[in-house]
């Protein structure tokens, strides 16, 4: 499967506890992204990086969330000290990097977080 | 500033009849306009992009859908639902002129094709 791969699939943890998750994006895709999806709403974008390069974060991204992509391929997406605010599903999308303004993104299954 | 409306949260059609999932936006340039659609606890899958040229783009599953740029207008639509396009489609948009690569999305819209 040459996707954009998640995990884990599903997490359940408790408040207080923290959670990494892992995205793994297509092969040679450049760019990759964090998104947040709570039932009923449309992907939240969290933030993105350019190769190893953390270029943006969104505002939903406070100071418990950490993410980061250390050689340019996999990305991992921290939560610490979780809230049951934080119960979403968490989508990793990435895309070529290579194609100008009609870069596309690719989406990932997603990981479904619950906090008890 | 960029945004999309997708003005129905559900969609009921029969089977074998047209469908139509309406979306509108809003941008300062010009709009990447995009079709993704979601079946239950799964990613995003994408369907199809508008970038520039014909205003009827064609994409996966046989769906298309046609830009109007007098009513910044970007609906999704398909001549013949199956039942097994019911599922949670989202419209997205990113400002081609604006230097960001993030697209906003749309809350969704729910298909649902009856037998």
């Amino acid at each position: 499967d040459t996707g954009v791969s998640q995990d884990p699939r599903h997490k359940i943890t408790k408040r207080g506890q923290n959670v990494t998750f892992r995205c793994d994006p297509i092969s040679e895709h450049n760019r990759l992204y964090w998104y947040r999806q709570t039932l009923g709403q449309g992907p939240e974008f969290l933030t993105y990086f350019q190769n190893e390069a953390q270029l943006e974060k969104s505002r939903l991204l406070s100071d418990r969330f950490s993410a980061e992509r250390p050689k340019g391929s996999f990305s991992t997406l921290e939560i610490q000290r979780t809230e049951q605010g934080d119960s979403a599903m968490y989508l990793c999308a990435s895309s070529p990097g290579t194609t100008g303004a009609t870069d596309t993104q690719y989406f990932g299954p997603g990981t479904r977080l619950t906090v008890l | 500033a960029q945004s999309v409306a997708q003005p129905e949260d559900q969609v009921n059609v029969a089977e074998g009849n047209p469908l139509t999932v309406k979306c509108t936006y809003s941008v300062s340039g010009n709009p990447y306009l995009f079709w993704y659609v979601q079946y239950p606890n799964r990613g995003l899958q994408f369907l199809l992009k508008y970038i520039t040229g014909d205003n009827l783009v064609k994409g996966s599953y046989g769906f298309e859908a046609e830009f109007n740029k007098s009513q910044t207008s970007f609906h999704l639509k398909k001549p013949s639902a199956l039942v097994s396009d019911s599922a949670l489609y989202f419209c997205a948009v990113r400002d081609m002129t604006g230097g960001s690569y993030i697209p906003t999305f749309g809350r969704g819209t729910s298909l649902i094709v009856h037998p």
